[in-house]
């Protein structure tokens, strides 16, 4: 069965400086995954994904996530936070092999400091 | 192009009640997905509607039922309603549903609150 793990209930970063939130997962076939941002009180925003090609995918706000097929990670990265990057970070994997559904980790809150 | 919307944004029923939550997907999409919300278990997958058939469906109990009409529009209901129910459910929709590799876009959601 496939599997997504957040390792970090919360990451706390200043801004300016890089800020990488961690993603593992567990696909039997080929891994999608996605990035996903959630912001108070509203409905989440698509960031990124990958399906196949580069390894370095470039998402939406200047965030980027880099696939690692032997660590199965994908984590996502910014080389610059800025306080309005503080919010709840999503990451997702759906088995491109199986016609399944997709599944979200527990969720990464992340917080900008000023 | 307009998002996917959420009908009602807010609702409060009480333990024994049903609810019945819609969701508009964007325009030409055909697959609709409902998601629930919580604090404790986070995002977790209820199920999955592609040209009003249910191709997937998450671990949650009979209680919970959806449908999907020949415009795409969706709705989820509730029935006997459990204290537990009380979540952010969200609607997400893309365009063809299949290979899985489609973008999903979320509704704003619908907070429920079972008293």
């Amino acid at each position: 069965a496939q599997s997504v793990a957040q390792p970090e209930d919360q990451v706390n970063v200043a801004e300016g400086n890089p800020l990488t939130v961690k993603c593992t997962y567990s696909v039997s076939g080929n891994p999608y995954l996605f990035w996903y941002v959630q912001y108070p009180n509203r409905g989440l925003q698509f960031l990124l994904k990958y399906i196949t090609g580069d390894n370095l995918v470039k998402g939406s706000y200047g965030f980027e996530a880099e696939f690692n097929k032997s660590q199965t990670s994908f984590h996502l990265k910014k080389p610059s936070a800025l306080v309005s990057d503080s919010a709840l970070y999503f990451c997702a994997v759906r088995d491109g092999n199986r016609d399944d559904k997709i599944i979200f980790g527990k969720g990464t809150r992340l917080h900008i400091l000023p | 192009k307009a998002g996917v919307t959420q009908t009602p944004r807010y609702l409060i029923k009480t333990r024994g009640q049903q609810v019945t939550l819609s969701c508009s997907p964007i325009s030409g999409h055909r697959s609709v997905s409902w998601y629930q919300q919580t604090p404790g278990q986070g995002l977790q997958f209820l199920f999955e509607y592609f040209s009003e058939t249910q191709r997937n469906k998450g671990n949650f109990p009979g209680r919970f039922s959806g449908r999907q009409f020949s415009n795409s529009r969706s709705e989820m209901n509730v029935s006997t309603l459990e204290l537990g129910d009380s979540a952010l459910y969200l609607c997400a929709s893309s365009s063809t549903g299949t290979g899985g590799f489609e973008t999903q876009y979320f509704g704003p959601g619908t907070r429920l609150l079972v008293l």
